[in-house]
């Protein structure tokens, strides 16, 4: 079955970084994309960014541009996200989810269908 | 912060049906970009429930359904039963070049 599975809690001070693995299984690795998104309850559900798996582009969300940084091994068929110069309000569970598409209308849309459990990263002093 | 709102709680028996609203703008939901509800029951990862406005994957009860007017989109559940106490999301894509991808605020459905 497919499935994401992520590395565990982290607790980090303001100023760090911190790196978060996502392990797929179960699909072909390089077939689908994998998104970035994190919930705090001051902030709700955010969308940090997208990386193909195939080649490693990417693609951020404005505000996490210059702080996260995807990765992936292939050879592992995990993905990690690395986000730097740690804030307060980076206190959040981050997911990873997987890409999927489908025609709609004259063009295509992309969701998220499967999701990782969730890492908690707190940032404290 | 979430750019989609949503009521932030509703309730229902057993057997009854309730309604999720999630309302958006022009530049998401309104642009003619797809919307889609998730699921999250306590301590789990979210769960896709409908994409694409109105479809459901294979596995989720026809209890779900979904529909978008607008700048707005809702789900419904009908028959509500105990295992749908659960927080319940929508998604979209706004085309304003610095968001993306877009999320309601959330509702908590409790089964009374």
């Amino acid at each position: 079955q497919i499935q994401l599975v992520q590395s565990g809690p982290e607790v980090k001070k303001p100023g760090a970084s911190v790196k978060v693995s996502c392990k797929a299984s179960g699909y072909n690795f390089i077939s689908q994309y994998i998104h970035w998104v994190r919930h705090s309850p001051g902030q709700g559900f955010e969308w940090i960014g997208i990386m193909n798996p195939d080649g490693g582009s990417t693609n951020y969300a404005q505000k996490f541009k210059d702080r996260v940084t995807l990765t992936r091994d292939t050879s592992t068929s995990t993905v990690y996200m690395e986000i730097s110069s740690l804030l307060h309000e980076d206190t959040a569970v981050y997911y990873c989810a997987r890409d999927s598409r489908t025609i709609y209308g004259a063009g295509m849309i992309d969701y998220f269908d499967y999701w990782g459990q969730g890492t908690l990263v707190t940032v404290a002093s | 912060q979430s750019v989609l709102t949503q009521p932030p709680s509703v309730s229902g028996a057993p057997g009854e049906s309730v309604t999720i609203s999630c309302a958006g703008s022009s530049s998401n939901i309104g642009a003619a970009n797809g919307v889609q509800w998730y699921q999250q029951l306590p301590g789990t990862a979210p769960k896709l429930l409908i994409y694409a406005n109105t479809h459901r994957p294979s596995g989720v009860p026809d209890r779900f359904s979904a529909s978008k007017s607008g700048t707005s989109a809702s789900l419904a559940i009908s028959g509500l039963q105990a295992e749908d106490e659960a927080d319940y999301f929508c998604q979209s894509y706004d085309t304003v070049d610095t968001i993306g991808y877009v999320f309601g605020t959330g509702t908590k459905v409790t089964v009374l």
